[in-house]
C-alpha cells in the first residue's frame, strides 16, 4: 500500500531564505510525482510534475528532484517571498490510474 | 485556456438533505477525479471517471455517487447529508487516464452541513 509523508509539517522562515520541503513514498514503482500549492480555502495549483524517468524539474524559483530508489522527492524554493506562504502537497498516482495519493502537506509561512 | 470549473463555490445544507456538485474539466480533458478535503483526514479520493465510466472508487459510503457525461463534465451527489460531510470537495481533470498525466484542480466547492 502506497503511503506518502511530508516533513516538516510546518515551517516558518524569514523572507529571502532558501527552503527544502521533503516528500517520502513507500512504493518506488511510481509513474510520476506531482507537487501542488494550496492557499487557504482554495483549490490546488500544480507546481511541478516529475515523470519517473526524470531526476529534476525546474520552474522559476522552484526545483523538484526525484529519487525513486530511495522513495524521496524534494522541493527546493529559492529566495523565498511572503507570497510563497501556503501549504505544499506532494502526490503520487496509484498504479497507472488518476487516483492520487497525497501527503499531509507542509504549511509554509514566509515573513517579511 | 479556461481551467477546471466547479460550481457552486459554496453550499450550506441541512442534515438529511442531498446535494449535487458539478465539475467542468479543462477543454479536451477526458479524465475527472473527485476528492474530499477535511482538516482531520486531509485529501481523500472519492471517484475517478474516464469516458463516462467510473474507473476507481474510494472508501466512501454508498451515499456518495457520481457520474460523467459525454462532454466529460462530471457531477457528484451526496444523499442523506451528515455533519461529517462538511468539507472542501475538489475536482481534478487530466488529459487522459493514468500513465503520468498531470492533474489540474478546480477551486473546490465548500459544503457546510448544519
Amino acid at each position: 500500500k502506497q503511503e506518502v509523508t511530508q516533513i516538516p509539517a510546518a515551517l516558518s522562515v524569514p523572507e529571502g531564505e532558501n527552503l527544502v520541503l521533503n516528500c517520502s513514498f513507500t512504493d518506488s514503482a511510481i509513474y510520476n510525482l506531482q507537487w501542488f500549492r494550496q492557499d487557504p480555502g482554495k483549490g490546488l495549483t500544480s507546481l511541478l510534475l516529475i515523470q519517473s524517468s526524470q531526476r529534476e524539474q525546474t520552474s522559476g524559483r522552484l526545483n523538484a528532484s526525484l529519487d525513486k530508489s530511495s522513495g524521496r522527492s524534494t522541493l527546493y524554493i529559492a529566495a523565498s517571498q511572503p507570497g510563497d506562504s501556503a501549504t505544499y502537497l506532494c502526490a503520487v498516482p496509484w498504479e497507472d490510474t488518476d487516483k492520487l495519493i497525497f501527503g499531509t502537506g507542509t504549511r509554509l509561512q514566509v515573513f517579511p | 485556456k479556461a481551467g477546471v470549473t466547479q460550481t457552486p463555490r459554496y453550499l450550506i445544507k441541512t442534515r438529511g438533505q442531498q446535494v449535487t456538485l458539478s465539475c467542468s474539466p479543462i477543454s479536451g480533458h477526458r479524465s475527472v477525479s473527485w476528492y474530499q478535503q477535511t482538516p482531520g483526514q486531509g485529501l481523500q479520493f472519492l471517484f475517478e471517471y474516464f469516458s463516462e465510466t467510473q474507473r476507481n472508487k474510494g472508501n466512501f459510503p454508498g451515499r456518495f455517487s457520481g457520474r460523467q457525461f459525454s462532454n466529460s463534465r462530471s457531477e457528484m451527489n451526496v444523499s442523506t447529508l451528515e455533519l461529517g460531510d462538511s468539507a472542501l470537495y475538489l475536482c481534478a481533470s487530466s488529459l487522459r487516464q493514468g500513465f503520468g498525466t498531470e492533474a489540474f484542480f478546480g477551486q473546490g466547492t465548500r459544503l457546510t452541513v448544519v
